[in-house]
This record gives C-alpha cells, sequence and structure tokens, in this order.
C-alpha cells in the first residue's frame, strides 16, 4: 500500500523554524517527483513546493522562495521542508503528496501535519 | 500566473441529483488539469486527472471534461458520500508549478 506520513509540525512563533518530514512506503520513492501542498484553516489549498526525484529541481511558491527549502533523502524514503523566519500566514495543515513534475497530479496525498505560528 | 476559478462557490443538490462543477483557467492549460475530494477533516484525494481521466478506484458516476480554459466534473448521481469539497488544479506549461482552484462545496439540499 502506497503511504506517505508527515511529522514535525507544531507550535512555533514569529521569525522562527520548523522542519517537516514525510516518510514514503509502498512505491520506488526515488522515481517520482514529490510536493508540499498546505491549507490554512478553513481555506483552500496552496502547492507550496516540489523537487525533482534526483533533488536537481526544486521550484517553490513566489510566498515562501528564500524561507522554505525542500528537500529528499532517496536512502531513507523521506522528504522534508524546511520552513524559516516563519509568518503568521504561514499557518496551515501541511501535506505531502507524490507527484507534481512531469505528472501533473498529486496522488496519493499524506494525512498531514499542523503548523501553528504564533506569540 | 494561471488563475482557476470554480463556480458555483457552493451548490446544494439532493441525492440521486446530477451535479455539475465549473472550472476556468485565466489562459489555455492544455488538459493539465486535475480534480480533487475534500471531506472535512482528511486530505484530498484525487478523482480525475489530464481533464477526463479517472484515477485508480473512483466510480465511474464520476466524468471530467474539456480543454484549453473550461473544465467541467460531472457527478452523474450523488451519492451520500460525495457530499465534500471539490478542488481544479493545473499546471503551468514549464516550470512545473501548480495552482488550485478556489472550491466548490456540494452540499446537501
Amino acid at each position: 500500500e502506497v503511504q506517505l506520513v508527515e511529522s514535525g509540525g507544531g507550535l512555533v512563533q514569529p521569525g522562527g523554524s520548523l522542519r517537516l518530514s514525510c516518510a514514503a512506503s509502498g512505491f520506488t520513492f526515488s522515481s517520482y517527483w514529490m510536493s508540499w501542498v498546505r491549507q490554512a484553516p478553513g481555506k483552500g489549498l496552496e502547492w507550496v513546493a516540489n523537487i525533482k526525484q534526483d533533488g536537481s529541481e526544486k521550484y517553490y511558491v513566489d510566498s515562501v522562495k528564500g524561507r522554505f527549502t525542500i528537500s529528499r533523502d532517496n536512502a531513507k524514503n523521506s522528504l522534508y521542508l524546511q520552513m524559516n523566519s516563519l509568518r503568521a500566514e504561514d499557518t496551515a495543515v501541511y501535506y505531502c503528496a507524490r507527484g507534481g513534475g512531469i505528472v501533473n497530479w498529486f496522488d496519493p496525498w499524506g494525512q498531514g501535519t499542523l503548523v501553528t505560528v504564533s506569540s | 500566473e494561471i488563475v482557476l476559478t470554480q463556480s458555483p462557490a457552493t451548490l446544494s443538490l439532493s441525492p440521486g441529483e446530477r451535479a455539475t462543477l465549473s472550472c476556468r483557467a485565466s489562459q489555455s492549460v492544455s488538459s493539465y488539469l486535475a480534480w480533487y475530494q475534500q471531506k472535512p477533516g482528511q486530505a484530498p484525494r484525487l478523482l480525475i486527472y489530464d481533464a477526463s481521466n479517472r484515477a485508480t478506484g473512483i466510480p465511474a458516476r464520476f466524468s471530467g471534461s474539456g480543454s484549453g480554459t473550461d473544465f467541467t466534473l460531472t457527478i452523474s448521481s450523488l451519492e451520500p458520500e460525495d457530499f465534500a469539497v471539490y478542488y481544479c488544479q493545473q499546471r503551468s506549461n514549464w516550470p512545473p508549478v501548480f495552482t488550485f482552484g478556489p472550491g466548490t462545496k456540494v452540499d446537501i439540499k
């Protein structure tokens, strides 16, 4: 069974940092682009970042450029999102999803991890 | 940046009725359009990819159509489990950046 499990969310003060992780299983992780998508409370979905199979290409939504870094470790079947200089508007559930490169869609998604930026 | 608009914002229907959801792009996205279903407290689930292809395990009552700037998701006969929020999503040609529409909520009339 294909599975994605996020972790690392929590409460952080504005200006702080947090690192999210996504553990993948049930498929050949190194063969897929991977992405992060977020959803602010009561709001819609927003794509955040994606990364190519070998990590050689990475793309970001404008609002997180220079603050967030996506990375992966294919040996550990894991995806990461390093989030620095966090702002209140970054408060959201962050989902890890397979796809988002040559493949034009996201499937499947993890269950999400909540990040709350507040003093 | 390509902007997606969805209409209506809310669709109130009864089980057994047909649902027609619209997604319009600010410029052509070819067939790079996907649809997702999201229920409260759950992650989104892929329904349709490349405008008209049903994802694995998706019932035949869900269908997608369109190309260019105008797309439609049709649920032929609503089941109780279909009441949810539906999002469309597109991929820009290159680099691969993505945007979602604001969503259509299908609720029980």
